[in-house]
């Protein structure tokens, strides 16, 4: 079946450490993105991808990193740096969204990564 | 939407009851507007979309309705049951200033649902 695949589903990470939350999609989707979700909040995107080889930073980016190698994935690396890491953390994918014919595609979203401080 | 704090509007509802589930947008530019169902420990799940050249779509047993004038959406849900219970999200996506869009959406804070046998 077709779909975003996020792993682990859950995971912990030690102070000091980097962790990488992954995201896979065979959807053959252009477009890719992480968001953050906090207990009682809604969905904040972190890094979009529209393309391999490009992605743009979100609102909240900082102690975040991401890659876009290939088409399919679209990995998301919590540094050290972000003090506050413990969330509940969600992929997407779009299609191609680049253009002024653009079509109006929904996001289709993973089941997400909870992430812990150990 | 901006969440606004650690308490999400609840609505609940008696099975077979139909639900409204009510939106504010805060930029008149938005251009595409959606509707997400999120169980709990899964991520979101798209239910309806429109455009905002219209102002009334509906699929299967869902309408979601859009009034620009207020910049209000609504996703109403008809004969309610059990497994409609989720948080419900609407999302809008803004033009960027060259008139393209990007795909970037906007999420509100969320409405619980809780459907009651």
């Amino acid at each position: 079946d077709g779909g975003i695949t996020q792993s682990p589903k859950y995971l912990f990470r030690k102070e000091g450490q980097n962790v990488t939350l992954s995201c896979e999609q065979n959807l053959n989707h252009d477009a890719m993105y992480w968001y953050r979700q906090d207990p009682g909040q809604g969905l904040r995107l972190i890094y979009y991808s529209q393309i391999v080889n490009d992605f743009q930073k979100g609102d909240i980016a900082e102690g975040y990193s991401v890659s876009r190698e290939k088409k399919e994935s679209f990995p998301l690396t919590v540094t050290s740096a972000q003090k506050n890491p413990t969330a509940f953390y969600l992929c997407a994918s779009s299609k191609g969204v680049r253009g002024q014919a653009i079509s109006n595609q929904p996001q289709h979203f993973g089941d997400g990564t909870r992430l812990s401080i150990l | 939407g901006e969440s606004v704090g650690l308490h999400l509007p609840t609505l609940s509802v008696q099975e077979g009851d139909n639900s409204i589930i009510n939106c504010a947008y805060s930029n008149s530019a938005s251009d595409y507007f959606i509707w997400y169902k999120q169980e709990s420990g899964k991520g979101p799940q798209f239910i309806i979309d429109i455009r905002s050249n219209m102002d009334k779509r509906q699929g299967q047993r869902v309408t979601v309705l859009l009034n620009k004038t207020v910049k209000h959406l609504s996703l109403q849900i008809a004969a309610t049951q059990p497994g409609d219970s989720a948080v419900y999200f609407c999302a809008d996506r803004l033009l960027n200033a060259g008139g393209t869009s990007y795909g970037k959406l906007t999420f509100g804070q969320g409405t619980i649902l809780t459907v009651h046998p």
